[in-house]
This record gives structure tokens, C-alpha cells and sequence, in this order.
């Protein structure tokens, strides 16, 4: 069964609007949870790493006050997208390490905008 | 140079067909590596970790060359739900972290 939960799988908005996407880790507690951005055809890259209790670290080029990530719980990281815009068009995906061998990934969440 | 590079593909094989991907990392100091598997629209799922001995899982063998930063993955007897994109990832924080780069992927496309 999955052990990372995310929601939703889906989500059309408007341009200008935000999105909040939640990643819960399920039976376990998550210290770092991970999110990541797919565009198609392309890897993932890592957004930012989300961590309980502090603020977020986010990787070059990413903007942390578009993305907004809130890890207030060792179960749940959100990640905000605000004032979408068509070109925020991706997969995201979230993820968190329960040991060091293996990375337990959400369901992704589809996001259009338009 | 990208930090993980993958075969671009696709790959496009017969069932029953044996099919190896390459992999190489820029990072000298990683310390894990791994292949997942992506279904289309799917969210990626570990296929294997990939040991310095090298490693097999059934159909799935798993090399690693770290004089060459080099990895590999070998499938034999393709089968049709092998279909996929098979993506190289290391771990190139070094020891005790948790981030994850990703190659590309390499898609591949089993028939029958």
C-alpha cells in the first residue's frame, strides 16, 4: 500500500488563482519530505526540501514565494502555488525517506493551468 | 555536464528480447544509486538499488562502475508490462542525505 499520500491527483485552475497540493506520509513520521516538478519528457527536479518545524530550502532558480511550502506536522507537507500561471503547468510530485535506500513518492498531482 | 545522463531511447524490443540501459553520474562522491520505474502519468517506484558488487533481481541485473561513474541495468525476457520508463537516480548529496537526482529516463516499449 502506498505509504505517501497526495492530493489531489488532479487540478484545473484559472491563471492569477493559487493551489495548495498535500503530501502525508502514512504510518511513518517525516522529518524532510521532497518536491519535486516534472514538465514532459523531462526528469524530475527538485523544487525544495520541506522541513518540519523551519522553513523550506529551495534550489536555485526556484521562487520561494511563488512556491510556498508549509511542513507544520511530521505527517503532512502542503506546497502552495500561488498566482498560477499557465507556464506552472506540471507534475508534481512529493516524496519522503523512511531510510536511506529507498524514496516513497506520492501519486504526483497533474496541474493545468489555464 | 548533466549530473545523471541516460540513453535518450526509446528503446523498442520484442517480448522476450534482452535490453541494457546505461547510466552515468558526474558526481564522484555519490554514495547511492538506484533505478526506478515510471508508468506514463505514474509517480516513479524503486525497481532496484544498485550495489558495487552488482546486483540481480529475477529478470533485472544491476551494475555499478565506480572508477567510470558508470551504471547499468540488464532485463532479460522482456515482457510486455516491462514497459516503461526506467529512470537512473543517484544520491549525490553524499553520505546521510536524501537527495535524489534523477536522469531523464530511458523510455521503453515492449511488443508483442
Amino acid at each position: 500500500g502506498a505509504v505517501v499520500s497526495q492530493h489531489p491527483s488532479w487540478v484545473i485552475c484559472k491563471s492569477g488563482t493559487s493551489v495548495k497540493i498535500e503530501c502525508r506520509s502514512l504510518d511513518f513520521q517525516a522529518t524532510t519530505m521532497f518536491w519535486y516538478r516534472q514538465f514532459p519528457k523531462q526528469s524530475l527536479m527538485l523544487m525544495a526540501t520541506s522541513n518540519e518545524g523551519s522553513k523550506a530550502t529551495y534550489e536555485q532558480g526556484v521562487e520561494k514565494d511563488k512556491f510556498l511550502i508549509n511542513h507544520a506536522s511530521l505527517t503532512l507537507s502542503t506546497l502552495t502555488v500561488t498566482s498560477a500561471h499557465p507556464e506552472d503547468s506540471s507534475f508534481y510530485i512529493c516524496s519522503a525517506r523512511i531510510w536511506v535506500t529507498e524514496a516513497f513518492f506520492g501519486q504526483g498531482t497533474r496541474l493545468t493551468v489555464v | 555536464r548533466k549530473e545523471v545522463e541516460q540513453d535518450p531511447g526509446p528503446f523498442n524490443v520484442p517480448e522476450g528480447a534482452t535490453v541494457a540501459f546505461n547510466c552515468t553520474y558526474s558526481n564522484s562522491a555519490s554514495q547511492s544509486f538506484f533505478w526506478y520505474r515510471q508508468d506514463c502519468r505514474k509517480e516513479p517506484k524503486l525497481l532496484m538499488s544498485v550495489y558495487s558488487s552488482g546486483n540481480e533481481d529475477g529478470r533485472f541485473t544491476a551494475q555499478l562502475n565506480r572508477a567510470s561513474q558508470y551504471i547499468s541495468l540488464l532485463i532479460r525476457d522482456s515482457k510486455l508490462s516491462d514497459s516503461a520508463t526506467y529512470l537512473c537516480v543517484v544520491n549525490s548529496g553524499g553520505a546521510g542525505s536524501y537527495q535524489l537526482t534523477f536522469g531523464k529516463g530511458t523510455k521503453l516499449s515492449v511488443i508483442p
